[in-house]
């Protein structure tokens, strides 16, 4: 079965300071992993994909995420947090081959200092 | 607004009733999710359509829900003689056709059962 592991529930960081959200997975596939993210009262909306193309992946907002295999991790980066970032992030893997159902992480609520 | 809606966005209701919430995804979208996100978790998945066939259902689909998508347009999940452990947000989502593409995510009923 596949899995996702935050491994953190919540990060704190200043305005300006870079942010590191972790996850790692579990997959008997090559999987295809996402990150998702879930403002207050908000729906889910995608940041970037990961798809078996480059293991480097650029998202929207100026985050990336980098895609390592030897590792099993695909931690989500952000060089200089804002304010607006404040928000729920859920590292995600779907079955590519299957009926792509997303099993989600239990998230990790990032917080955003002046 | 072409995105994925969702009705009501909140219902509060008595343990024992019958609660029905609709889904209307994305026109072109073929494929459709229901999840439930409990407080302080990640969504997990419920159902699987493609156009109007459920082709996949979770353990955690007792018998007393039930999900329909006549058409292969908009769904319903129903959930009969509500408990309070139903209380949750009810997520859908809808995906085209193809691999990889993202699924969207509508912004989800919260149901609170008294």
């Amino acid at each position: 079965a596949q899995s996702v592991t935050q491994l953190d529930s919540h990060v704190s960081v200043s305005e300006g300071t870079p942010v590191l959200l972790r996850c790692n997975y579990s997959s008997s596939y090559s999987p295809s992993l996402f990150w998702y993210v879930q403002h207050p009262n908000k729906g889910l909306q995608l940041l970037l994909k990961y798809t078996s193309a480059a293991t480097l992946v650029k998202g929207i907002n100026g985050f990336e995420a980098e895609f390592k295999k030897s590792e099993t991790s695909f931690h989500l980066t952000k060089p200089s947090a804002h304010m607006s970032d404040a928000a729920e992030y859920f590292c995600v893997v779907s079955d590519p081959d299957g009926f792509q159902k997303l099993v989600f992480g239990t998230g990790t609520r990032l917080l955003v200092s002046p | 607004d072409t995105g994925v809606s969702q009705d009501p966005r909140h219902k509060i209701t008595k343990r024992g009733q019958n609660v029905t919430f609709r889904c209307d995804p994305i026109s072109e979208h073929n494929r459709l999710y229901w999840y439930r996100q409990t407080l302080g978790q990640g969504p997990e998945f419920l159902t699987y359509f493609q156009n109007e066939a459920q082709l996949e259902k979770s353990r955690l689909l007792s018998d007393r829900f039930s999900a329909e998508r006549p058409k292969g347009s908009f769904s319903t999940l129903e959930i009969q003689r509500t408990e309070q452990g139903d209380s949750a947000m009810y997520l859908c989502a809808s995906l085209s056709g193809s691999s990889y593409n993202e699924q969207f995510f509508g912004p989800g009923t919260r149901l609170t059962v008294l």
